[in-house]
């Protein structure tokens, strides 16, 4: 079964920390991607990357960091942890075209303290 | 800016009654419309794409779409409690094929 996987299901980070948060797929996809998303506010993108060390900011960039050194794997980073920053992180994968849509991972739930 | 639009609900409908949600989109240079299920502390779930105009039918899920009216609306058939969930719309952006813009989402509920 194709897969993205999220390296946390659940994280509790102090106000500060540096934060990781790694996804990796297992499909072949050229673009991956990161959201957040709080209630009320529906789905936002903090980053995406459709190729090796390529990225892109998205809606919300600011405070986030991304790195993507192979084709499977792409990690984003918060340099230094906030409260606002507390909430569902969700990556997600999809074919270069997108025509077959989006792939997510089961998600992060970070908490910062 | 380019948006998609859903009524956040909650939608409630009753066990065995047809849920109909509906979705409206500003790019008329979309292509590809999706819809997601997700589950309460889950992540989405693709469950239907559609990307010509008409019906397209996939056991009891109905994607509707009329690109004429930038309507793109879902249909669930005798809806059973397991299908309570929030349903987003998601449509590409006419200018990039792999960047979707999203609802917001719509609650659905089935009540027994």
């Amino acid at each position: 079964d194709v897969k993205v996987t999220q390296s946390s299901r659940y994280l509790v980070k102090r106000t500060g920390e540096k934060v990781f948060l790694e996804c990796v797929q297992d499909m072949d996809h050229e673009n991956m991607f990161w959201y957040r998303q709080d209630p009320g506010l529906g789905l936002r993108l903090i980053y995406f990357s459709y190729d090796v060390k390529m990225k892109e900011k998205g809606d919300i960039p600011e405070g986030y960091s991304v790195s993507r050194e192979k084709k499977e794997r792409f990690s984003l980073i918060l340099e230094s942890a906030s409260t606002n920053q507390t909430s569902m992180y969700l990556c997600a994968s999809s074919f270069l075209e997108g025509g077959a849509g989006y792939t997510f991972g089961s998600g992060t739930r970070l908490t910062v303290v | 800016q380019k948006e998609v639009e859903q009524n956040s609900g909650p939608l409630s409908v009753p066990e065995g009654a047809i849920a109909s949600l509906n979705c409206t989109y500003s790019d008329r240079g979309s292509q590809s419309f999706f819809w997601y299920r997700q589950y309460s502390g889950k992540s989405p779930e693709l469950i239907m794409s559609i990307y010509s105009n008409g019906d397209k039918e996939d056991g009891r899920f109905t994607a509707q779409l009329n690109k004429a009216s930038q309507y793109v609306s879902l249909l669930i058939r005798d809806s059973q409690p397991s299908d309570s969930a929030t349903y987003l719309c998601a449509v590409n952006g006419g200018d990039s094929n792999y960047q979707l813009i999203w609802g917001a989402g719509t609650k659905l509920i089935i009540k027994p």
